[in-house]
């Protein structure tokens, strides 16, 4: 098993330039969820999707756009890149048959947006 | 709506040590809780989770936590520390209803040294 993998792990971006950031997760988990990481603020929630055909906010969700592909594909989407957005973006996944189930992360992409 | 506070973004210790990391949590219904560990340019690492089932859990690498409703508290701790438990650490707390998702609700971290 893979676990969740992400694509790409680093990138550069001009602002206004727009990207999508790609998660797959071979356990077939029924929720995934996008998360960016920034010094000193732990994770905060983009955006997550409970099962296949469902997303829905998080805290921080302005400036993207999520597609949940299939249940094993989880994509974010920046459509016009701002500074603010330099981060490090994780994707994870949970098995959701139980709220204590914890969920697993992939390795993260650094997003740089000059 | 749920919170977590870690006490202390930095914590630095002395090898053979005790690791003591704060967190104290805020959750309307009752919470799960979870302390992560980032190694760097990692993912994030389950250490351990509360579940209800016991109030002390025991986790990966020696790592422990005790959860004290009276308090709001799931500090973790570890014996002696060791080299290699240099990282960042995060609490996290998940609300127990149908409708949460699993979704979590992060501490800031805490970067633990461990000086020789």
């Amino acid at each position: 098993n893979a676990g969740v993998t992400q694509t790409p792990k680093f990138q550069v971006l001009k602002t206004g330039q727009s990207m999508t950031l790609q998660c797959a997760q071979d356990m077939n988990h029924n929720s995934m969820y996008w998360y960016r990481q920034d010094p000193g603020m732990g994770l905060r929630l983009i955006y997550y999707s409970a099962s296949e055909g469902t997303t829905d906010k998080g805290e921080v969700p302005n400036g993207y756009n999520v597609s949940r592909l299939n249940k094993r594909e989880f994509s974010l989407r920046l459509e016009s890149a701002a500074p603010s957005q330099t981060s490090v973006y994780f994707c994870a996944s949970r098995y959701s048959g139980g709220s204590y189930n914890e969920q697993f992360f992939g390795p993260g992409t650094r997003l740089t947006v000059l | 709506a749920q919170s977590v506070t870690q006490l202390g973004s930095h914590v630095s210790v002395s090898e053979g040590a005790l690791v003591l990391l704060r967190c104290n949590y805020s959750s309307s219904v009752p919470p799960y809780l979870f302390w992560y560990v980032q190694y760097p340019n990692q993912g994030l690492q389950l250490l351990l989770k509360y579940t209800s089932a016991a109030t002390l859990v025991k986790g990966i690498n020696g790592f422990e936590a005790e959860f004290k409703k009276s308090e709001t508290s799931f500090h973790l701790t570890k014996p002696s520390a060791h080299m290699s438990d240099a990282a960042e650490y995060f609490c996290a707390v998940s609300d127990a209803g149908g409708t949460s998702y699993g979704k979590l609700t992060f501490g800031q971290g805490t970067i633990l040294t461990v000086h020789p």
